[in-house]
């Protein structure tokens, strides 16, 4: 069975870092697209971060050169590692695995990153 | 840069009727076209893949059709737990989302 779990949510002041974690069980993250989305309070969903089973990675424009998207193989983990972090990061960060034919078909259950001082 | 545009932002239905919920695009997609529905509280699920291609596990009430720049998601006959977030996704590069349409109780 396909499972997407994240770590690593918390609060961290204005111009901080946070590592987020997706451990994947079911599959195996480095032979497919992965990517991070995320929501804002009562807002919709935005896509934040992918990499592909080749290790190419892409990033919005609103957090490149910020953020950095990774993965274990050999912990069948995915990262996302967030630096300068801003006030309008603030969300919850949902791990996914893409698909060419069916788009994003499973999710993690989303970690809370609230960026304040 | 391609937008999706989601309409009705809410669209309020009594339950038993029909929900009709609309997806335009600024320009032609191909049929790489997702639908999700997200709960409170919740992550997002997907319906819909393909434009019309219903994901395992989901009822048929749950339809999705259109092409080009027009897309449609519709629920045939609404029942209590469809009453949620439903977001339009393209996937041809990197996920697009559209803002999302409430489907609220009437």
């Amino acid at each position: 069975e396909v499972y997407l779990e994240e770590f690593g949510g918390g609060l961290v002041q204005p111009g901080g870092s946070l590592r987020l974690s997706c451990a994947a069980s079911g599959f195996t993250v480095s032979s497919n697209y992965m990517s991070w989305v995320r929501q804002a309070p009562g807002k919709g969903l935005e896509w934040v971060s992918v990499i592909y089973p080749g290790g190419s990675m892409f990033h919005t424009d609103s957090v490149k050169g910020r953020f950095t998207v990774s993965r274990d193989n050999s912990k069948n983990t995915l990262y996302l590692q967030m630096n300068s972090l801003k006030v309008e990061d603030t969300a919850v960060y949902y791990c996914a695995r893409d698909t060419i034919i069916a788009g994003s078909d499973y999710w993690g259950q989303g970690a809370l990153v609230t960026v304040s001082s | 840069e391609i937008v999706l545009t989601q309409s009705p932002a809410t669209l309020s239905v009594s339950p038993g009727e029909r929900a009709t919920l609309s997806c335009r695009a600024s320009q032609s997609l191909s049929s790489n076209l997702a639908w999700y529905q997200q709960k409170p509280g919740q992550a997002p699920r997907l319906l819909i893949y393909g434009a019309s291609t219903r994901a395992t596990g989901i009822p048929a009430r749950f339809s999705g059709s259109g092409s080009g720049t027009e897309f449609t998601l519709t629920i045939s006959s609404l029942q209590s737990e469809d009453f949620a977030v439903y977001y339009c996704q393209q996937y041809d590069n990197w996920p697009l989302f559209g803002q999302g349409t409430k489907l609220d109780i009437k």
